[in-house]
């Protein structure tokens, strides 16, 4: 079992719809990272959380820790948000990331 | 403001032959320095990180080594590539270690044959 799982592996979604992320972790962590990777292959930090939750734009990261779990949501999707949205663990020192989500949001 | 490059930004080598890749930050100063790959079909994994100049941790053993010269160079070395070598490696900085956001160059994708 992966110490980093995320959920589901693969989404498509209609233009408009609110999107949910799952990603689940067995490790102790001091920060819980939502990275966003396009097609081409760059990376972009979304998130960084330790508790609580988060909303940039039409983003919002939630994270619980009794739970291990982080959800990104992603509300009003556009097509422009396709891409593979990965989360990542970090605590002492190491990071352990998810497989990743593929996001395709069809017009 | 801050950035990142990378370069080259494909590279296509023999197995065998040696290997640099080469990472710089722009506009800041001190920052923690990470080395990332991406296989083909599998997940992201974070091979170096560094605090400061001439420090180096690795977290997985491999062929590769890491080295930073100055404060806002970091380069990806091997003396011998192997064909699973062959993936998309990525620099990243943040200011604090871990529990920041981390900031992406745009990558090298590297093929061994």
């Amino acid at each position: 079992k992966n110490e980093v799982e995320q959920s589901p592996q693969n989404l498509t979604a209609q233009e408009g719809e609110f999107i949910t992320i799952n990603c689940s972790y067995s490790v102790g962590i001091s920060a819980l990272h939502w990275l966003q990777q396009h097609p081409g292959g760059g990376i972009v930090s979304l998130f960084m959380l330790s508790s609580g939750k988060k909303k940039h734009g039409r983003l919002i990261a939630t994270i619980n820790i009794q739970e291990k779990h982080s959800s990104l949501h992603i509300t009003a999707s556009h097509p422009r948000d396709s891409a593979v949205y990965i989360c990542a663990a970090y605590n002492n020192n190491d990071m352990r990331f998810g497989a990743g989500t593929r996001l395709t949001v069809k017009p | 403001s801050q950035t990142i490059h990378q370069w080259p930004a494909t590279l296509v080598q023999p197995v065998g032959s040696p290997l640099s890749l080469e990472c710089t930050v722009e506009g800041t100063s001190n920052p923690n320095l990470y080395w990332y790959r991406q296989a083909a079909g599998r997940g992201l994994q974070l091979l170096f990180y560094s605090v400061g100049i001439g420090q180096i941790s690795s977290e997985v053993p491999q062929n590769l080594s890491a080295s930073r010269p100055q404060d806002r160079q970091f380069i990806l070395s091997s003396k011998k590539l192997l064909l699973s070598d062959s993936g998309f490696y990525l620099c990243a900085w943040s200011r604090i270690l871990g529990t920041d956001t981390q900031y992406f160059g745009p990558g090298t994708r590297l093929t061994v044959l």
